[in-house]
């Protein structure tokens, strides 16, 4: 099985930078990756790490390592839009299929 | 580009009563999967697609939930009968194959009565 923790919620400046933790334990890994989900919304996918290390795309930017089964997300200069549930998910793969494994989501208000 | 489309995106029916929930994933993508997220609780995998086969249908709750995707394009999950439990939003999601992330879509909220 699977179990992946973060935090429920974070409250950050505008401007300001934020680091979401994640922490999993699971079988099967093949990957980790982050979502930004609008209240009402779809899930849209943010950043992946397979391997261990730093991805970085504009604004935000994904850590993993796979020995402490530990990553993170972090907003550089935060906007208001910002403001969202931001969800680490485990991507197991299982015989013929593989299935993504969602934590519980941490609600991020952005403040001015 | 089209992105993933789920119809409906509400839907209100009495307990016993039958659902049937659509999704069209982006097209070109073989890859398309099943999740469900019921009241404050995490999102769950119910089942994953390749073309028109059942990769992995280990999420599925109970034999009231049927998914099909004939002829690998779109899919449907029927709920029949459906129970107070059932209740949540049902999300659909596509990759273009199962190393690429996967796109989800806006969901439908599903209520039973």
């Amino acid at each position: 099985g699977q179990n992946i923790d973060q935090p429920t919620e974070m409250t950050a400046t505008e401007g300001a930078i934020v680091q979401i933790n994640c922490t999993y334990q699971t079988s099967g890994f093949n990957g980790l990756f982050w979502y930004q989900q609008h209240a009402g919304e779809a899930p849209t996918f943010l950043s992946y790490n397979v391997l261990d290390g730093l991805e970085e795309k504009g604004r935000f930017s994904s850590f993993l390592s796979r020995s402490k089964g530990y990553s993170y997300l972090l907003l550089k200069e935060l906007q208001m839009k910002d403001s969202a549930s931001y969800l680490c998910a485990v991507r197991e793969v299982t015989g013929g299929g593989n299935k993504l494994t969602f934590g519980t989501g941490t609600q991020l208000k952005v403040e001015l | 580009e089209a992105g993933v489309t789920q119809f409906p995106s509400h839907s209100v029916i009495e307990k016993g009563q039958t659902v049937t929930l659509r999704c069209d994933p982006i097209s070109g993508h073989d890859n398309l999967y099943w999740y469900r997220r019921v009241m404050g609780k995490e999102i769950k995998f119910l089942l994953h697609f390749v073309k028109e086969s059942k990769q992995d249908e280990s999420g599925m709750p109970n034999n009231r939930f049927l998914a099909e995707r004939t002829g690998g394009t779109y899919s449907t999950l029927k709920v029949q009968p459906a129970e107070l439990e059932d209740s949540g939003v049902y999300f659909c999601a596509s990759s273009q194959d199962r190393d690429q992330p996967q796109h989800f879509g806006d969901g439908t909220r599903l209520s039973i009565l």
